[in-house]
């Protein structure tokens, strides 16, 4: 069975632009999850989607958006690119099954603002 | 002050010793406990899961809950050169998903 798979593995943009990461969850999960790891601030989470409704967010800026597609599959947009937003962007995927909902993480896409 | 301390290392250890990786909370809603293990450059890969108070052990992995402390830990018996990683432990509450990380400890397992 694949894992959570991740696009692009490294992107590259300047200040100002936008950026858009892809996720495609574990089959049979509807739950996806977005968070940044950035060098210094460890695992921060961003955003939780779940059939197709955004569920809950951390304390980022308006900026940093996304959506779940009908078959589960999710994008993070980052509008304005800011230096401080080069990182680590992981997406994690659960079946919605009540409270122990465990969370699987792909591997990942590396962010470089320049 | 985070909700989640976690010493960041590096733990370095020869091959064969017995790990041990701690992690504190300020948090008394977190019920949820878990450990994930990264590899440099990889994604988070989760090791154990564990609910409430108590231990639980998987092969030479060993996650100790203690809620009266607010503390949990992972044991690596016999550990090897492969177990080099950072490890990170993760936790949350009854309602809602989202999971609070600890910084991470890199572990360095020499042969």
């Amino acid at each position: 069975e694949a894992g959570v798979t991740q696009s692009p593995t490294h992107l590259i943009k300047t200040r100002g632009q936008q950026a858009t990461l892809r996720c495609s969850p574990i089959s049979g999960h509807t739950s996806v999850y977005w968070y940044q790891q950035a060098l210094g601030l460890g695992l921060q989470f961003l955003l939780w989607y779940d059939e197709g409704e955004e569920r809950n967010r951390g304390n980022f800026p308006p900026r940093f958006s996304g959506r779940q597609f009908p078959n589960y599959s999710s994008e993070l947009n980052v509008n304005a690119l800011e230096l401080e937003d080069s990182a680590l962007y992981l997406c994690a995927s659960s079946l919605r099954q009540g409270a122990a909902e465990t969370q699987y993480f792909g591997p990942g896409t590396r962010l470089l603002v320049l | 002050q985070k909700e989640v301390e976690q010493d960041p290392g590096p733990l370095s250890v020869p091959e064969g010793a017995i790990v041990s990786l701690n992690c504190t909370y300020s948090n008394s809603a977190f019920q949820y406990f878990m450990w994930y293990r990264q590899y440099s450059r990889k994604g988070p890969e989760l090791l154990m899961y564990t609910y409430s108070s108590g231990n639980k052990e998987d092969g030479r992995f060993t996650a100790q809950v203690d809620k009266s402390s607010k503390y949990i830990s992972l044991f690596i018996r016999d550990s090897q050169p492969s177990d080099s990683a950072t490890y990170l432990c993760a936790m949350r509450p009854n309602a809602g998903n989202m999971l609070t990380f600890g910084g991470g400890t890199r572990l360095m397992v020499k042969p």
